[in-house]
């Protein structure tokens, strides 16, 4: 059983730039969220997709965008990249069963490095 | 605002012995807590839960505490072993929520020595 994959592993990009990262949820899993984590820090709350809509969002601006397909996998979106948007970036899968999460499974990141 | 708390960013313990991780929180409205162990180029691994009904839940050489009133839990690994060096961090959640939304604290450096 494939857990929860993120692709790329790596990425550099340029300030200014758009990146999108990508993630496909543990086998059975229908909720998927997105987490940042700076340097030293705890993941850090992006936002969260159920049912293709994002159920709810952390304190991240606009520029942070995400979407879920059928399939349940997801997308994260950012643009016009600051430095400050360096981070490992988690995707983690859940079920949602009756309005209630199970515990949520994380993938391995995306290391995000903006030059 | 730091709603969850690990003031140790580190901990050192000799292998067969325990090793206590300790995390507070500040919203009592939190009624799930989580411990997640991570190691360096993976994910966050799942360790261990417990909701707010309860004070003590355990799963084999883990254990988690919850004190309510101090809004306190603590995580305790008896008896330690070199591959549980890692770093563990705390989570809360609103369970009775339609979302888990994880708020995680710093996380504690645990180094299990020989």
């Amino acid at each position: 059983d494939a857990g929860v994959t993120q692709s790329p592993t790596h990425l550099i990009k340029t300030r200014g730039q758009q990146v999108t990262l990508r993630c496909s949820p543990k086998s059975g899993h229908d909720t998927v969220s997105w987490y940042q984590q700076a340097l030293g820090q705890g993941p850090q709350f992006i936002f969260q997709y159920y049912e293709e809509e994002e159920r709810q969002r952390g304190n991240f601006p606009d520029r942070f965008s995400g979407h879920q397909f059928p399939n349940y996998s997801s997308e994260l979106n950012v643009n016009a990249l600051l430095l400050g948007d360096s981070a490992l970036y988690l995707c983690a899968s859940s079920l949602s069963l009756s309005g209630l999460n199970t515990e949520a499974f994380f993938g391995q990141g995306t290391r995000l490095t903006v030059v | 605002d730091q709603q969850v708390k690990q003031n140790s960013p580190s901990l050192s313990v000799q292998e067969g012995r325990i090793s206590i991780l300790n995390c507070d929180y500040t919203n009592s409205m939190f009624d799930y807590f989580l411990w997640y162990k991570k190691y360096p180029a993976e994910g966050p691994t799942f360790l261990i839960s417990i909701s707010s009904i309860k004070d003590k839940n355990e799963d084999g050489r883990f254990t988690v505490f919850l004190n309510k009133s101090a809004k306190h839990l603590s995580l305790h690994i008896v008896p330690s072993q070199p591959g549980d060096s890692a770093v563990y961090f705390c989570a809360a959640s609103l369970y009775g929520g339609a979302t888990n939304k994880l708020i995680f604290g710093t996380g504690t450096l645990l180094a299990v020595q020989p």
